[in-house]
């Protein structure tokens, strides 16, 4: 079975501020690995998939890295609508989230 | 673009069977080419994936739920359905329906809350 952790669980960060997200697998899990924005009431949103593409409609400020075992997501300069739940997910024999990290 | 929403009892008992049924529009569920899934949150915890369904009928469910899960399609309706067997308190939580492209997933239902208490 193959589990994400991701670190830290939580980020204290301000705006304008850069923040760096990881998320690491306990098995080599290639770069099918995606990124999600959740706020509170809502539903998560698709940031990054295959570890560095970005969605459709994502800023430029989002961008993801990594493969094999290390993922790391990078909000360059943080607005104040980033301050959410991030949660990593991957694809293997079944499909599983990280447990997130709360950026605050 | 693509939108879906759930739908079903918000309440339910201890050992009742949890039914949700995910309305989709704005994809063909006969042409396209997707898995649909459902995920759940219990409140204020992460998200777990539950399994998903293709057009054609061919699922995959999460091991740790699939002795009481069963997933249908009705494409030619555009919905798809989810249903738990003998549920408990361990089973409360927001219920999402989601698109499943490839392994990621791309558009997302509101989520439905579903409380499970005597």
């Amino acid at each position: 079975e193959i589990v994400l952790t991701q670190s830290p669980d939580t980020l204290s960060l301000s705006p304008g501020e850069g923040a760096t997200l990881s998320c690491r697998a306990n098995q080599g899990i290639r770069n099918y690995l995606a990124w999600y924005q959740q706020k509170p009431g809502q539903a998560p949103r698709l940031l990054i998939y295959d570890a560095s593409i970005r969605a459709t409609g994502i800023p430029a400020r989002f961008s993801g890295s990594g493969s094999g075992t290390d993922f790391t997501l990078t909000i360059s300069s943080l607005e104040s609508e980033d301050f959410a739940v991030y949660y990593c997910q991957q694809r293997s024999n079944f499909i599983a989230f990280g447990q997130g990290t709360r950026l605050e | 673009q693509v939108q879906l929403q759930e739908s079903g009892p918000g309440l339910l008992k201890p050992s009742q069977t949890l039914s949700l049924t995910c309305n989709v529009s704005g994809s063909s569920m006969t042409t396209d080419s997707y898995y649909w899934s459902w995920i759940r949150q219990p409140a204020g915890k992460g998200l777990e994936w539950i399994g998903r369904i293709f057009s054609s009928g061919n699922t995959n469910y999460n091991p740790s739920l699939k002795s009481r899960v069963t997933m249908s399609i009705d494409a030619s309706k555009s919905h798809f359905s989810l249903k738990v067997t003998s549920v408990t308190a361990a089973d409360t939580a927001v219920y999402f329906c989601a698109r499943n492209n490839y392994y990621f997933f791309d558009s997302w239902g509101p989520g439905s809350l579903v409380t499970v208490s005597s």
